[in-house]
């Protein structure tokens, strides 16, 4: 069976740190992978998404980026966190019908 | 552009009350509608789902029927439990992102909270 894992699940970062939040899936090939932020009252926020090695679609312009290194993993990063950045990151990835399957979700604090 | 459009919460209901939670939606397809609910602290699960006009998604007691003529996808659930407590997402799937997958769009939730 596909399993999703993300990781850290906690971070407290100062303003300007870099980030690294990584997630991985596993019993499944070529997935379509995204990163998502949750922040508070304002729902699930489409960041970026993949259908293959090094191909990142960014959907909305920020401090942030993606990176697929391998086919079942994908890095979401800042080079430099801002206080805005704070939410709650999850991974996901998909089936052909549009079904997601979501990750443990990483809860980001920018100070 | 799609979107998806959710009653408000949070919502706060005692123990075997019923529940409705309006979701309805603008898309320029056909799309296959979701919910989803997520339990504190974790990520999202996908609680049910419907692909076409007139289907009924169910699980754990909850429904919802793709209503076409109305753009609706409300959910239902007869008598909620305090382990029902959670956010819940409606979502349409509808713009192809490539590769034979599509894109979900997300309304912003609503948060439900059961008391004993």
């Amino acid at each position: 069976s596909q399993t999703i894992h993300q990781w850290p699940a906690t971070l407290v970062q100062p303003v300007g740190s870099p980030l690294s939040l990584e997630c991985t899936v596993e019993g499944t090939s070529n997935p379509n992978l995204y990163w998502y932020r949750q922040a508070a009252g304002r729902g699930l926020q489409l960041l970026f998404y993949s259908v293959g090695i090094g191909q990142i679609s960014s959907e909305v312009p920020q401090n942030l980026s993606a990176s697929r290194p391998q086919d079942r993993q994908f890095i979401l990063s800042s080079k430099k966190l801002l206080l805005s950045d704070s939410g709650f990151y999850l991974c996901a990835w998909s089936l052909q019908n549009g079904e997601l399957f979501f990750g443990e979700g990483s809860r980001l604090t920018v100070l | 552009g799609d979107s998806v459009t959710q009653m408000e919460g949070p919502v706060t209901l005692s123990e075997e009350a019923f529940l409705t939670i309006n979701c309805t939606y603008t898309a320029t397809g056909y799309p296959s509608l979701f919910w989803y609910v997520q339990y504190p602290g974790e990520g999202l699960q996908l609680l049910l789902k419907a692909t076409k006009a007139d289907d009924k998604g169910s699980n754990k007691g909850f429904e919802a029927t793709y209503r076409k003529e109305t753009t609706s996808f409300h959910l239902e659930k007869g008598s909620v439990q305090v382990s029902d407590s959670a956010v819940y997402f409606c979502a349409l799937s509808d713009r192809y992102s490539g590769a034979g997958s599509y894109q979900l769009t997300f309304g912003k939730g609503t948060k439900l909270s059961v008391i004993p």
